[in-house]
């Protein structure tokens, strides 16, 4: 079965450099979510996406932003890096409908030097 | 708000004995909850849910979970450990129901098996 790709799997960047993350949901997948998990750490929600329009937000700083396109994937662009910013970056999706199962995808892991 | 509390950061158990992750949750409605599980380096995986159905849940790899309205947990359990379960399980919590709402997880706990 077809799962949620995230691209890249692993990321290196210097402080102050800008990063953008994306997810590719799964087919027929509507909503999108982001969640930070620093080292030994809860993942923690950032924001969702439902039919390309914002729709929760959780932790997420003001240096980061993300959106959803029309094929509804979604990126995260993440500016200004600090060390701080080292994770593994979740992206989950939701099916269309009242179930409310999140799939979670591979991740991204972030380095920040 | 929502909340989840899951009990102990580590648990250590023997191969092939009885597992016993406890999780608390705290909701101002009827929840949906939810156990995932985390292998070293890798992503998160849905073990099961519960929405209100039935009271006792199975899920994957003999996995089950019983939600307890009045004691307000949803204990994850499995008869008899096999190494490759070693790993981190999340407890969690969707949002208000609101659709998009993020998930809140609880701490985690680490699984050992001892072989």
């Amino acid at each position: 079965a077809a799962g949620v790709i995230q691209s890249p799997r692993h990321l290196i960047k210097e402080k102050r450099e800008t990063a953008t993350l994306k997810c590719y949901p799964i087919p027929r997948h509507d909503t999108v979510y982001w969640y930070q998990q620093g080292p030994g750490q809860d993942p923690q929600f950032l924001i969702s996406f439902y039919e390309k329009m914002q729709s929760d937000k959780g932790s997420i700083p003001d240096r980061f932003s993300a959106q959803q396109f029309s094929d509804y994937h979604s990126e995260l662009n993440m500016s200004s890096l600090e060390l701080g910013d080292s994770a593994l970056y979740f992206c989950a999706t939701r099916e269309k409908g009242p179930a409310d199962t999140q799939y979670f995808g591979p991740g991204t892991r972030l380095t920040v030097l | 708000a929502q909340s989840v509390t899951q009990l102990d950061s580590h648990v250590s158990v023997s191969e092939g004995t009885p597992v016993l992750l406890r999780c608390n949750y705290s909701s101002s409605y009827s929840p949906s909850l939810f156990w995932y599980v985390q292998h070293p380096n890798k992503g998160l995986q849905l073990l099961l849910k519960y929405t209100s159905a039935a009271t006792l849940v199975k899920g994957i790899n003999g996995f089950e979970a019983e939600f307890k309205k009045s004691e307000t947990s949803f204990h994850l359990t499995k008869p008899s450990a096999h190494m490759s379960d070693a790993a981190e399980y999340f407890c969690v919590v969707s949002g208000s129901g609101g659709g998009a709402d993020g998930l809140t997880f609880g701490k985690g706990t680490h699984l050992i098996i001892q072989p």
